[in-house]
């Protein structure tokens, strides 16, 4: 998986606890971003960072929050977790943004009780 | 408002039969157009991209798509399916070169 690594890879959490996920690069892409995948749904952009301390909204950010202080790692946070954030998230590289390839890594399956 | 299309859910074809996996989508501009397969508990692979040229596009697998603009349409297709090629599919597209909006994803299944 392309020098990807997400952690954790499985976490249950309860209704209103903090909980960051993290996506961490060995490829040195400019490009990062998080998904979430659910059935019926496909993936949906959360957030994407297109430099270190540059980042955007995608189309389902509402309860999420991003960081990247570096260009290795991005990190997502669920200030107050709710049930339907239950889902799995993945992360993506590239390099040069839209034109280019999308490298997954292996997914975060996250339960909020 | 941007989206992307994968009209069935699920498709299952015979083991050395041609496949398609259809994919239309609805944005703005000229996107940039790409396939990618997931396998279980795993995350998604590149399979082609189109960006601009040939209509039809080579990838990964013996996988190819072709690009319609009348039709707002790419569907992936390849000539003599494998039961190896059973996974999920999933179409995307890039109006903007940064956000990606991606299909619901297709279910391929071929049959011994």
């Amino acid at each position: 998986d392309a020098g990807i690594t997400q952690s954790p890879r499985h976490k249950v959490t309860e209704t209103g606890t903090p909980v960051t996920l993290r996506c961490h690069q060995t490829e040195n892409h400019r490009y990062m971003y998080w998904y979430r995948q659910d059935p019926g749904h496909g993936l949906r952009l959360i957030h994407y960072s297109y430099g270190v301390k540059d980042t955007d909204k995608g189309e389902v950010s509402d309860g999420y929050s991003v960081s990247r202080s570096k260009t290795e790692d991005f990190l997502l946070t669920l200030e107050s977790a709710t049930s339907s954030q239950t889902s799995v998230y993945f992360c993506a590289i590239s390099d040069t943004g839209g034109t280019d390839t999308q490298y997954f890594g292996p997914g975060t399956r996250l339960t909020v009780l | 408002a941007q989206s992307v299309a994968q009209p069935e859910d699920q498709v299952n074809v015979a083991e050395g039969n041609p496949l398609t996996v259809k994919c239309t989508y609805s944005v703005s501009g000229n996107p940039y157009l790409f396939w990618y397969v997931q396998y279980p508990n795993r995350g998604l692979q590149f399979l082609l991209k189109y960006i601009t040229g040939d209509n039809l596009v080579k990838g990964s697998y013996g996988f190819e798509a072709e690009f319609n603009k009348s039709q707002t349409s790419f569907h992936l297709k390849k000539p003599s399916a494998l039961v190896s090629d059973s996974a999920l599919y999933f179409c995307a597209v890039s109006p903007t070169g940064n956000q990606f909006y991606f299909g619901t994803g297709t279910s391929l299944t071929v049959i011994p």
